[in-house]
């Protein structure tokens, strides 16, 4: 099976721009997660997407926002971007069956805000 | 809210040896799952090892086992005949346990320790 995969894998922009991510989980799963990595906040979760509806959100502005589509693919969009969004955002795929439901990651897209 | 915690922000061992890394964490759940995940410098996050917290016996796969205390709150890796690939950021993550409908639910992860092993 294919592993997670994320495209773009980098992106720069500039400080009041938006950006989407997109995240293609393993095929036959349905919930997709993701997370914002950076030195100083480390690992951070920002929603949680299942069958097209967001069902977990993180502490995060409304600026990062999310969707899924119906074949489980999902993007993240974060508008009027900050220097502090500057970050490797992951995405992760799970069956989204609750209980013992491992999360696969993707490489990440590397955020680069100017 | 849950916390996670690695004590050790970096460490380095030389192939072969035995290393083990620590990680404890607080919750008021009773119900719950702790990770191990590495994430080379490829970045790529790969999952090392799993263990239910309803589970005594400790998980193990292959060179690579825990120490699950469940009264303590402590969930160190283990780490047999370390490999030169072994080098990564490591990272302990607890997840509580959700039924179904409330879908799948956050990792929360400690800050990580930072592995390297030497020639």
């Amino acid at each position: 099976k294919a592993g997670v995969t994320q495209t773009p894998r980098y992106l720069i922009k500039t400080r009041g721009q938006q950006v989407t991510l997109s995240c293609s989980p393993i095929s036959g799963h349905r919930s997709v997660s993701w997370y914002q990595q950076t030195p100083g906040q480390g690992l951070q979760f920002l929603f949680e997407y299942f069958s097209e509806t967001q069902r977990n959100k993180g502490n995060f502005p409304g600026r990062f926002s999310g969707r899924q589509f119906s074949n489980s693919r999902s993007e993240m969009n974060v508008s009027t971007l900050e220097l502090g969004d500057s970050a490797l955002y992951l995405c992760a795929s799970s069956l989204g069956l609750g209980g013992t439901d491992t999360q696969y990651f993707g490489p990440g897209t590397r955020l680069t805000v100017l | 809210a849950q916390t996670v915690t690695q004590s050790q922000p970096e460490m380095s061992v030389q192939e072969a040896e035995t290393v083990t890394l620590s990680c404890t964490y607080d919750t008021s759940e009773n119900n719950y799952y702790l990770f191990w995940y590495k994430q080379p410098p490829s970045r790529q996050m790969i999952l090392v090892i799993r263990q239910e917290a309803y589970k005594q016996q400790n998980a193990t796969e292959n060179r690579f086992s825990v120490n699950f205390q469940k009264a303590a709150k402590s969930f160190s890796l283990k780490i047999s005949d370390s490999q030169l690939g072994d080098t990564a950021m490591y990272f302990c993550a607890f997840m509580k346990h959700a039924a179904v409908i409330q879908g799948a639910q956050k990792l929360v992860f400690g800050q990580g320790t930072r592995l390297t092993i030497n020639p």
